[in-house]
């Protein structure tokens, strides 16, 4: 069964501040993907990672991903408040199985 | 324009009710899914579909069931034997390289 951790799980920084999210897998997979939810809203896509070494960058957020240590990141470069919002990532098992499995999710505030 | 439409976005259920949640896509995405959020919380999956007339259950399928006629719709129903129906239902699509959410529908058991 595939599980999907995320910490920390709750992250409050200031502005300005750089901090990392982590979210590890447990078994092999061959995408993941990043979303963000506003309060009270739907999820919003941010990223996909397919391969072993992908990076993918938007703004002040930028994503990465190591298949072998089941392991992707998505880093925040000088938080500003607008990126207050919840972060989850999502597995997949990978091959014909289309099982989305998410991590719990990272409410990050940023402060003034 | 493409994507993923839940309705209603708001809807009551009476105790000892059916309700029917909508999610129609037209991104041409094989696999579709169901997800319940309660607050604070993560998601967590109910029913997901690979193909047309295939499904599978989640991780908490109980008192939930689905279907899944067409490509492009996956109807929820959530029944009398969900005793705690109260929650956001959020409806998803897939292929390999994307994978979007609808808007969401808010349940509330009245």
């Amino acid at each position: 069964e595939l599980k999907v951790e995320q910490n920390p799980l709750f992250l409050s920084m200031q502005e300005g501040k750089n901090y990392t999210i982590y979210c590890n897998y447990s078994t092999t997979s061959d995408r993941l993907y990043w979303y963000r939810q506003d309060p009270g809203k739907s999820l919003e896509s941010l990223f996909v990672l397919l391969s072993n070494g992908a990076v993918k960058q938007e703004g002040r957020l930028m994503a990465s991903l190591d298949t072998k240590a089941r392991l992707s990141t998505l880093h925040i470069t000088a938080a500003v408040h607008d990126l207050s919002a919840t972060y989850f990532c999502a597995v997949g098992l990978g091959g014909s199985n289309y099982k989305l499995t998410f991590g719990k999710g990272t409410l990050l505030t940023v402060n003034p | 324009d493409g994507g993923i439409t839940q309705s209603p976005k708001y809807l009551f259920r009476k105790e000892g009710q059916n309700v029917t949640l909508s999610c129609e896509q037209n991104l041409n995405h094989d696999a579709m899914y169901w997800y319940r959020q309660d607050p604070g919380q993560g998601l967590r999956l109910i029913y997901y579909s690979q193909i047309v007339n295939d499904f599978q259950k989640g991780d908490i399928a109980e008192g939930y069931s689905v279907s899944r006629e067409k490509k492009e719709s996956f109807p929820l129903t959530v029944t009398s034997a969900q005793k705690n129906p109260t929650a956001f239902y959020l409806c998803a699509s897939s292929q390999r390289t994307e994978a979007f959410f609808g808007q969401g529908t808010r349940l509330t058991v009245v």
